[in-house]
This record gives C-alpha cells, structure tokens and sequence, in this order.
C-alpha cells in the first residue's frame, strides 16, 4: 500500500534534548512537508522540499533542521533551540493537487 | 496580509441533521481551495478541492462545497451528517500563481470542531 509513515507516534523528551522525527512515504512524490499543529492554530509549516538535496524554511523554522538524502525520507529535527515543541507533527508529500498526510507524531516535552 | 478564517471553532449537530461550516480568505488572486479533515489522533484527509470551473465541488463522504468569488467564501456543507463525521475540518489555500517561495505551500485556517449528538 502506498502511503506515509511517521514514527514514533508518540515521543517524550527531557528539556534540552534533540530529538529526530522520521517521515517516510512511498509515493513517488519529489515534495514533501513539516508541518506543526497547535490547539486553536491550524497547521504551520515548518520546512518543505521540493527534490532531494534541497530543502526551504517554511513559516516557523527557527529551532528545527531537517536533511533531505532520499526521496523517501524527510526526517525533522527539534532542537533544543525550539522554545516550546510540545505539540503534534505532521508530515506530508505531494503536489499543490493533493498533498497527502501522515498519521503524525505527538512529542511532549517533559 | 493573506489570511484563511474559519469563524467557528465549534459546532454542534444532531446526527442527520444538516452540517455548513464556513471558510473566508483573503488573497491577492482567487487563490486555489482545499477543505481537510482529521479525525482525533491522524492525519488530515483531502476532503475536495476547488480549482477552477463549477463552483459546487463534490467531495467524498458525501461532502460539497461552494465557492462564491464575491464573498471570498468556500463553504462546506452535508445535507445529513453522521456520527462518524465527528471530526476537525480545516479549509486551506494555496496562491494560483507560485513563485518559487510560495511553491506547493498550503495555508491552513484554524479549524472547526465538529460533535455529533444523537
């Protein structure tokens, strides 16, 4: 079945700690997305790629890296520069069309 | 600025009972019109979107929206909703014409909640 996965679904961290969230999809897609949900805020985007070996900041970047090696994957990187990352993470692939998500992980700063 | 609102953040509806859930923009251009849902936990579903041509959209699920150019409005509607239509439902945007900063960007609004009471 063609999809996305994200794992963990659920991730705990300490203060202080970077943490690296995996994105992978077999779709074929060249794009592929960050995005951060908040109670209340809707999706922003975090980073975004449009082929592999490049990559943009999207509207909340600071304290977040990402790497973009295959075109499967797109993993994230929390930093311990990011203020508040407790929330929900998703990852999408896809055109301006159609950009299908994964199931998301929640990471708690603990 | 461009901007996505969804006025209601909660909505209430009797299980076949009929559901609207409204979305406004503000874009330079009509912008192209998405509307997703997510059920509690997951990810978001594409739900319809809206390009260019008959402005009713069908959707799946049952769902249709209409977009209206004077209101600025994409509005999503089911004549007779279900209790698995319990879910968060986002209208989205993105710019017709892309530079390379805009490029596949989605603008999300904040969503709006919807609980189906028997």
């Amino acid at each position: 079945d063609g999809g996305i996965t994200q794992s963990p679904k659920y991730l705990f961290r300490k203060e202080g700690q970077n943490v690296t969230l995996s994105c992978e999809q077999n779709l074929n897609h060249d794009a592929m997305y960050w995005y951060r949900q908040d109670p209340g805020q809707g999706l922003r985007l975090i980073y975004y790629s449009q082929i592999v070996n490049d990559f943009q900041k999207g509207d909340i970047a600071e304290g977040y890296s990402v790497s973009r090696e295959k075109k499967e994957s797109f993993p994230l990187t929390v930093t311990s520069a990011q203020k508040n990352p407790t929330a929900f993470y998703l990852c999408a692939s896809g055109g301006i069309d159609t950009q299908y998500f994964g199931p998301g992980t929640r990471l708690t700063v603990l | 600025a461009q901007s996505v609102t969804q006025p209601d953040i909660h909505i209430t509806v009797s299980e076949g009972a009929s559901l609207e859930l409204r979305c406004n923009y503000s874009y330079g251009a009509t912008p192209y019109l998405f509307w997703y849902v997510q059920s509690p936990g997951q990810g978001l579903q594409l739900l319809l979107k809206y390009f260019s041509g008959d402005t009713l959209v069908q959707g799946i699920k049952g769902f249709e929206a209409e977009f209206k150019r004077s209101q600025s409005s994409f509005n999503l509607r089911k004549p007779s909703v279900h209790w698995s239509d319990a879910a968060e439902y986002f209208c989205a945007v993105a710019p017709r014409f892309m530079t390379t900063d805009s490029w596949g960007k989605l603008q999300f609004g904040a969503g709006t909640q919807v609980v189906v009471t028997p």
